[in-house]
């Protein structure tokens, strides 16, 4: 079966520190979310890219996270610099975007410790 | 706006009890899709089932049963005769659109069940 490959699996860094997670979407998916989950939030949306393009990066905090995607089979998702409360396991998943098309299939996540 | 709403956040059962795991939903959207999401504890988050807001065929396949009622913006999901493997945190979730899944996705908070042998 075909899946998303997320990495690293786990992360544990300083505070400051910058964190990179990358995240490979399923062969011929267009579309790439970013969720975070924590206790407090849930599960909620970061980001998401259709071909390549950013939809909608509200849910983003803009000062010190990013999210490209480089090229269609890379998707990476950035924090400089990163703080405590960024703590949290993140979510990539990929569909493919077009009516009547499969729901999204999701990675295994990273989970991000900031000490 | 979009809103999804699991009122149980945790539920204790008996291997073999039958179980329904509620969820209730807002949107202004006429078209949108409805899914079930399980986290087990090994952390993966697996798709379940997907349903679109035109079609309010209830659904089964095997032990596990949707029942899809626009009247009540709800879409609950039983599980029969459970497992001790149906263990999980189980979210719901909601995307408006005509796409399926390929637009962002609003979760509830997430409902976990414990099955005890």
């Amino acid at each position: 079966d075909a899946r998303v490959t997320q990495t690293p699996r786990h992360k544990v860094t300083e505070m400051g520190q910058e964190v990179t997670m990358r995240c490979q979407p399923i062969l011929g998916h267009n579309t790439v979310f970013w969720y975070r989950q924590t206790m407090m939030q849930g599960l909620e949306l970061l980001a998401y890219f259709r071909n390549r393009a950013p939809l909608d990066d509200s849910g983003m905090p803009k000062d010190r996270f990013s999210a490209e995607m480089p090229d269609a089979t890379l998707a990476t998702l950035k924090i400089q610099p990163s703080e405590p409360r960024d703590s949290a396991v993140y979510f990539c998943a990929s569909a493919k975007g077009s009516y009547n098309n499969q729901p999204q299939h999701f990675g295994d996540g990273t989970r991000l410790s900031i000490l | 706006a979009q809103k999804v709403t699991q009122a149980q956040t945790e539920i204790s059962v008996v291997e073999k009890e039958d179980v329904t795991l509620d969820c209730v939903y807002e949107t202004r959207d006429t078209t949108y899709y409805l899914f079930w999401y399980k986290q087990p504890p090994s952390g993966e988050l697996v798709f379940l089932i997907r349903r679109n807001s035109f079609d309010e065929q209830n659904e089964i396949s095997g032990r596990y049963s949707w029942n899809f009622q626009k009247s009540t913006s709800s879409f609950n999901f039983t599980i029969t005769a459970s497992q001790v493997v149906d263990s999980a945190v189980y979210f719901c979730a909601l995307s408006e659109g005509a796409q399926g899944g390929s637009e962002k996705l609003v979760f509830g908070k997430g409902m976990k069940l414990t099955v005890n042998p």
